[in-house]
């Protein structure tokens, strides 16, 4: 089993949609959760991090069960400019950080 | 907004020869990482350094690599003798904190090339 699993997609959606991604972990002692984005050939910058109370930042909300070892992303009144890959990232405690593969999001006007 | 900064944005280099890819950390971090990304693939965890030392790495980071924190701002990630499967992009990341405040804020990558 990959230690962080997401669904590659492409999602393609018409602007203004809403979209969701999920992604799951498989050590269940991991402990700091993070949504990043990465645009084409460019490095990865934090969207959001993750909480196990579930967090909102304008459009965006991540939520949390560590029960099911599951975070999603839930990105509403999709934008152009929200196409990019999400990368689903968790830190098991010490310093090392795994990457899920990606989520390649494509928003159509 | 202070940032990472990455030194060259593309190296190539024969097979065999070593290479150093340098970066730049936000100034008042203290922890520091490199990572790899194989073209199409996904980011991939290389070694992290705290306190002047490795503090962990991966199974990715053997014996041909190396990291050095020369001076106070520097920190180099050294491969010894490249290889073809060397080729990918590499991240340099810092952090002021870890666990649940490992914001690690990325370089913008050297893309390194091995022919």
């Amino acid at each position: 089993r990959k230690e962080v699993e997401q669904d590659p997609g492409p999602f393609n959606v018409p602007e203004g949609a809403t979209v969701a991604f999920n992604c799951t972990y498989s050590n269940s002692a991991s402990q700091s959760f993070f949504w990043y984005r990465q645009d084409c050939r460019k490095e990865p910058k934090l969207l959001m991090s993750v909480y196990s109370s579930g967090n909102e930042d304008g459009r965006f909300t991540a939520q949390l069960n560590r029960a099911s070892q599951y975070i999603s992303l839930l990105i509403r009144d999709s934008k152009l400019s929200d196409s990019a890959t999400y990368l689903c990232v968790v830190n098991e405690g010490g310093f090392k950080t795994i990457f899920g593969a990606g989520t390649r999001l494509f928003v159509k006007a | 907004e202070p940032e990472v900064t990455q030194t060259p944005s593309h190296q190539v280099t024969q097979m065999g020869q070593e290479v150093i890819l340098r970066c730049v950390p936000i100034s008042n971090h203290l922890y520091f990482y490199w990572y790899r990304q194989i073209l199409g693939q996904k980011v991939e965890f290389l070694v992290s350094f705290y306190n002047n030392e490795i503090s962990e790495k991966s199974e990715i980071f053997d014996d041909q690599f190396s990291v050095e924190r020369p001076d106070g701002s520097n920190f180099t990630l050294k491969i010894r003798s490249t290889k073809l499967e060397d080729s990918a992009m590499y991240f340099c990341a810092s952090s002021s904190g870890r666990g649940s405040y490992n914001e690690q804020f990325f370089g913008p990558g050297t893309r390194l090339t091995v022919l």
